[in-house]
C-alpha cells in the first residue's frame, strides 16, 4: 500500500520560513493536502490539492508538489504556527495519512 | 456555519459494540461525501471510513474491514459509524469530517471528535 514519509520534528526560527516535506513514490502525479492540528483541537485544511488555501488560511501557507516530494511552506513564521502537520492524499480508494510532523517555532 | 458534531463515544468493553453518530449542519448533507477519521491518544490521524454523497459507495481502512459499517441519513443530516468487535487498538478520538472534493477526499470541515475507550 501506499506511504507518505514525514519527518518527526522540524524548528523554525521566529519570522523564518519553515518547509515541511511528504515523501511518497512519484507523489508529484497526486493531489495532496495538508492539516494543521494544534493540541486538543480536531485538524485544519491548510492547503489542499497541492497548493490551493482554503478561506481564512494566511497566504503565508503554501504547498507545492513534485517528483516524490510534496512540501508545505510557512513564510515569516509565528508562534501560533506551532503545531502538527499532517499531509494527506487518496489512492486506489483509500485515503493515506502521513505520520505528521511537529513544527517548533524557536 | 458548517457544524460537525459527534457523538456516542464512551467506555465499552473489548469485543462489544458502539454506534457513533455525526450530526451535520449550515451545509447541503446530501451533497458531500463523509468520513471518520480517529487519532489513538498520542499518535497521528488515521483514516477510518467514507461514505459517497448518495451513501452508495463506502470506504474502509483494511483495520477495520468486516467490523465498522459507515452509514447516512440524508433525512436527518446524520453520519454513523457502526462499531463491532472493538478491540484495544480501536481506542481513540473519532472524527467525522466533510469531503470538499468527491475525486479529492480533502476534508475542509471537522467536528470536535468523540473519544472511544476500549478496555475491560
Amino acid at each position: 500500500s501506499y506511504e507518505l514519509t514525514q519527518p518527526l520534528s522540524v524548528s523554525v526560527a521566529l519570522g523564518q520560513t519553515a518547509r515541511i516535506t511528504c515523501g511518497g513514490n512519484n507523489i508529484g502525479g497526486k493531489n495532496v493536502h495538508w492539516y494543521q492540528q494544534k493540541p486538543g483541537q480536531a485538524p485544519v485544511l491548510v492547503i489542499y490539492r497541492d497548493n490551493k488555501r482554503p478561506s481564512g488560511i494566511p497566504e503565508r501557507f503554501s504547498g507545492s508538489n513534485s517528483g516524490n516530494t510534496a512540501t508545505l511552506t510557512i513564510s515569516r513564521a509565528q508562534a501560533g504556527d506551532e503545531a502538527d502537520y499532517y499531509c494527506q492524499l487518496w489512492d486506489s480508494s483509500t485515503v493515506i495519512f502521513g505520520g505528521g510532523t511537529k513544527l517548533t517555532v524557536l | 456555519e458548517v457544524q460537525l458534531l459527534e457523538s456516542g463515544g464512551g467506555l465499552v468493553q473489548p469485543g462489544g459494540s458502539l454506534r457513533l453518530s455525526c450530526a451535520a449542519s449550515g451545509f447541503s448533507f446530501s451533497s458531500y461525501a463523509m468520513s471518520w477519521v480517529r487519532q489513538a491518544p498520542g499518535k497521528g490521524l488515521e483514516w477510518v471510513s467514507a461514505i459517497s454523497a448518495s451513501g452508495g459507495t463506502t470506504y474502509y481502512a483494511d483495520s477495520v474491514k468486516g467490523r465498522f459499517t459507515i452509514s447516512r441519513d440524508i433525512s436527518k443530516n446524520t453520519l454513523f459509524l457502526q462499531m463491532n468487535s472493538l478491540r484495544a487498538e480501536d481506542t481513540a478520538v473519532y472524527y467525522c469530517a466533510k469531503v470538499l472534493g468527491y475525486s479529492y477526499y480533502d476534508f475542509d470541515q471537522w467536528g470536535q471528535g468523540t473519544l472511544v475507550t476500549v478496555s475491560s
